[in-house]
């Protein structure tokens, strides 16, 4: 298996746009989770989903962000509209059931 | 609500040298417990993953033990080498959520 799958790996936009982040997760997992990380704060669990439904989305910031899983190979990760402070790496891991979560290389996203 | 935490932050050591890195948490719940390491601008690399029922896992020189009761995991690394350098996190898989650690940001000079 090739792993958990991310992309784009690098995005960089200015501020207002919309951000789609990608992610293709391990064949047979049925957890999903969308992780940002920051100097300041570390790792921190935006959204996860379990068999394709979102199970707990307390972590996503604000309303601007948002997370669709519409079939268990994919999902995504919309920002609109994306603003500087939303600057960091942006990770996506899956797991099955709790056998242990495998990450993706992440997508490194700067709003200018 | 489930904490994570890692002592300490930052360690350096010279080359050869055995550690111990740690992991508490509150909530003693957890299905499985995770050791990662992360490069620099890189993804995070599954090291050792110890599920609930078991104390502890060993691959290579690494070895991750488990005590629910007190809350706490560590990291045993032996005979350091300058190619551990990396931070490692350790996360609790608590319900369905994998919560993380901080991290402790390892350096190992020559």
């Amino acid at each position: 298996d090739a792993g958990v799958i991310q992309s784009p790996r690098h995005e960089v936009t200015e501020m207002g746009q919309e951000v789609t982040l990608r992610c293709k997760p391990i064949s047979g997992h049925n957890s999903l989770f969308w992780y940002r990380q920051t100097m300041m704060r570390g790792l921190e669990l935006l959204i996860y989903f379990n068999n394709n439904v979102p199970i707990d989305d307390s972590g996503m910031p604000e309303d601007r962000f948002s997370a669709k899983m519409p079939n268990a190979s994919f999902s995504t990760l919309k920002i609109q509209p994306s603003e500087p402070r939303d600057s960091a790496v942006y990770f996506c891991a899956s797991s099955r059931d709790s056998r242990g979560a495998f990450f993706g290389q992440g997508t490194r996203l700067t709003v200018v | 609500k489930q904490e994570v935490t890692q002592i300490p932050a930052a360690l350096s050591v010279p080359e050869g040298e055995n550690l111990v890195l740690n992991c508490s948490f509150t909530d003693s719940a957890i299905y499985n417990l995770q050791w990662f390491r992360q490069d620099p601008g890189k993804g995070l690399t599954s090291l050792l993953l110890i599920q609930s029922s078991q104390r502890e896992q060993t691959s290579g020189r690494l070895n991750a033990s488990l005590d629910k009761s007190s809350g706490r995991s560590t990291l045993y690394i032996a005979a350091s080498q300058p190619g551990d350098s990396a931070t490692y996190l350790c996360a609790v898989l608590d319900t369905d959520k994998l919560i993380f650690g901080t991290g402790t940001r390892l350096q190992v000079f020559p």
